[in-house]
């Protein structure tokens, strides 16, 4: 159980251009979904918190306008980087949380802007 | 300012020796600590979690970690490393933000030789 997917794994997209990621929560509803980008060798930094039906919060020096965050259902929340440029290129992870300090983590989206 | 402290970025131990993991955290309230370990390909898997009670607290693969609040640490500890634990291990606290986040360390990469 508690299985997060995210889709694509892999994504090359174009300087400019807009790309799509999916997380879903297969076998559980989750009220918040996170949002996380890590850097090679490096931490996960959470980049947003999403409530299913209400605006993300962002952290401090995100930038809303670029990371577009929907929340639509209990099992679907989508990151959408616009206007995407090579230093946007990451590995995108998200997760999904049921109740409090509770978090399931996807497999990671990797994102190169070429 | 909270935050999480993983001193040591690279371990390599011998298949079948005992390994320690160092986390510290600060945190200025009751901390919830968690231990998640990342393999290629793969979302973080949940290795065990200190919320109350018991400091010494058991997870899966034999893991266990040791929260003692004197040192604001939680290390994490397994008594005989297998080939199959070589990973990114990643060391978070739970803070109340809003809904809630988790902070990250950022991870210690063990190398286990065979």
């Amino acid at each position: 159980g508690a299985v997060v997917s995210q889709h694509p794994s892999r994504v090359i997209c174009k300087s400019g251009t807009s790309v799509k990621i999916e997380c879903r929560s297969l076998d559980f509803q989750a009220t918040t979904m996170f949002w996380y980008r890590q850097f090679p060798k490096q931490s996960l930094m959470l980049m947003a918190t999403s409530n299913e039906g209400s605006k993300a919060t962002y952290e401090q020096g995100v930038e809303k306008d670029k990371f577009l965050i929907n929340h639509a259902s209990l099992t679907l929340s989508t990151l959408t980087v616009t206007s995407a440029h090579p230093e946007d290129s990451s590995f995108y992870i998200c997760s999904a949380s049921p109740s409090t300090y509770e978090q399931y983590f996807g497999p990671g989206t990797r994102l190169t802007v070429t | 300012a909270q935050s999480v402290t993983q001193p040591d970025i690279h371990i390599t131990v011998s298949e079948g020796a005992s390994l320690e993991l160092r986390c510290n955290y600060s945190y200025g309230a009751t901390p919830y600590l968690f231990w998640y370990v990342q393999s290629p390909g793969q979302g973080l898997q949940l290795l065990l979690k200190y919320f109350s009670g018991d400091t010494l607290v058991q997870g899966i693969k034999g893991f266990e970690a040791e929260f003692k609040r004197s040192q604001s640490s939680f290390n994490l500890r397994k008594p005989s490393v297998h080939w199959s634990d070589a990973a990114e291990y990643f060391c978070a606290v739970g803070v109340a933000s809003g809904t809630y986040k988790y902070i990250f360390g950022t991870g210690t990469r063990l190398k286990v030789l065979a």
